[in-house]
């Protein structure tokens, strides 16, 4: 099963609104990334997120790390039609590979 | 300084043909990992790689598939016999140590189409 599994499947927003998107693991974990993949396209990283860290922000990223409940959520403030696209949860073990979700779809309507 | 470069960025092959995917990490970074997308879903890690060495190839179908990383040239991940379940977004990433020490950088990735 999945180490890192995205909640929503599908998020669908109007512009201006805020866009929350979960992601729970389930081993220990050393860190975890956040990445926006466009249609077709390859995957760009937003932010890493440190086991030892509870929050960290970006622009108009806020992503917050709960390692008790293993847990992660990525807000986007102000979401603009440009956000749309796929986002992706990755944790980091010592094996050195990132493991990834299947990822939540936002849709930001003009 | 180019980011991870991938080519070709499309491939069509027919079925039992070999398909080759090449990957040339960003400068400074030894360590490459290559994933597969199947559409509506993410990223399934499949091998990775240091310099001449794999280092985990858990992810890799035991048959067909095969990758390397030599001393000099780009990464290299290689498909023999093709099927059309191989038919695929291949990505590849590189960092300068194990693990995403600060998140990987992805190539744009090889569609691979099988027809």
């Amino acid at each position: 099963s999945q180490q890192g599994e995205e909640d929503p499947q599908a998020l669908s927003i109007q512009e201006g609104e805020n866009a929350t998107m979960n992601c729970s693991y389930k081993t220990s974990i050393n860190n975890l990334q956040w990445y926006r993949q466009n249609s077709g396209r390859g995957l760009v990283h937003l932010i890493l997120i440190r086991s030892n860290e509870r929050e960290k922000h970006s622009g108009r990223l806020r992503v917050t790390l709960d390692t008790s409940k293993k847990s992660s959520s990525l807000l986007i403030t102000a979401s603009r039609a440009a956000d749309t696209a796929s986002y992706f949860c990755a944790t980091d073990t010592n094996a050195g590979k990132s493991t990834f979700g299947d990822g939540t779809t936002l849709t930001v309507k003009p | 300084n180019a980011g991870v470069m991938q080519n070709p960025r499309h491939l069509v092959r027919r079925r039992g043909q070999e398909a080759r995917l090449r990957c040339s990490p960003m400068k400074g970074h030894s360590h490459v990992y290559w994933y597969r997308q199947l559409p509506e879903e993410g990223l399934k890690f499949m091998v990775y790689l240091q310099k001449e060495n794999i280092i985990d190839e858990s992810g890799m179908p035991k048959e067909r598939f095969s990758a390397e990383f030599p001393k000099e040239g780009p990464s290299i991940l290689r498909i023999q016999q093709v099927v059309r379940g191989d038919s695929a977004a291949y990505f590849c990433a590189s960092s300068p140590g194990q693990g995403a020490l600060e998140g990987y950088t992805f190539g744009s990735g090889t569609r691979l189409t099988v027809v």
